[in-house]
């Protein structure tokens, strides 16, 4: 069964800093993997996924996160964070292959930002 | 699109009460993920479906949860008899499954009081 680990439920930064979320997998096999962010009172909204080809991969508001298969890692940064970027952020996988559909989430990540 | 729609958006009701919240999928999406969120055991995978057949029921809590998907764009979600535990809010979402990365598109979630 796959995991996803997220450290750190709270995360702060400081506004122009530089944001670091972290997701690793558990997985013998790369599987797809996804970022979502959730916005108060409303369901998750997508950020950004890797499928496969290029490992770095570009999401919305300024989000970008690197698929690193030696380190099963698939950690989200944002080079200047800013006030409006203070949501809970979730990782999530699902297997590359089989009939299984359904995705798993980490348990989330608060983030903070800092004026 | 009008995206994942869910209602009611709020419900409170007396421990015992039958509460059935109710999901429309994104039209032409043929998978539906029923989650329960709570600040104790984050997000939870409830059940899903796929072409209106339910899939994978093993997030389901107890006998009293129960989920019907009697078409492609219609699903409820039934507490009978409902408890103080079973607060939480209630998200639905849909995927289009056609072999490529079966995102997941949330609604806005329905936040279940139960006293």
């Amino acid at each position: 069964a796959q995991s996803v680990t997220q450290l750190g439920s709270h995360v702060s930064v400081s506004e122009g800093a530089l944001v670091l979320l972290r997701c690793n997998y558990s997985s013998s096999v790369p599987p797809y993997l996804f970022w979502y962010v959730q916005y108060p009172n409303q369901g998750l909204q997508l950020l950004l996924k890797y499928t496969t080809g290029a490992t770095l991969v570009k999401g919305i508001n300024g989000f970008e996160a690197e698929f690193k298969k030696s380190e099963t890692s698939f950690h989200l940064t944002k080079p200047s964070a800013h006030m409006s970027d203070a949501y809970e952020y979730f990782c999530a996988v699902r297997p590359l292959s089989g009939s299984a559909r359904q995705l798993t989430f980490g348990s989330g990540t608060q983030l903070t930002v800092l004026p | 699109d009008a995206g994942v729609i869910q209602s009611p958006r709020h419900e409170v009701t007396e421990m015992g009460q039958e509460v059935t919240l109710r999901c429309k999928p994104i039209s032409g999406h043929n998978s539906l993920f029923w989650y329960r969120q709570t600040m104790m055991r984050g997000l939870e995978l409830l059940i899903y479906f796929n072409n209106n057949v339910p899939i994978d029921d093993s997030g389901m809590p107890e006998d009293r949860f129960s989920a019907k998907m009697p078409n492609a764009s219609f699903s409820t979600l039934k507490i009978q008899p409902s408890e103080p535990r079973d607060s939480a809010v209630y998200f639905c979402a849909s995927s289009l499954s056609n072999g490529a990365t079966y995102e997941q598109y949330f609604g806005p979630g329905t936040r279940l009081t139960v006293t």
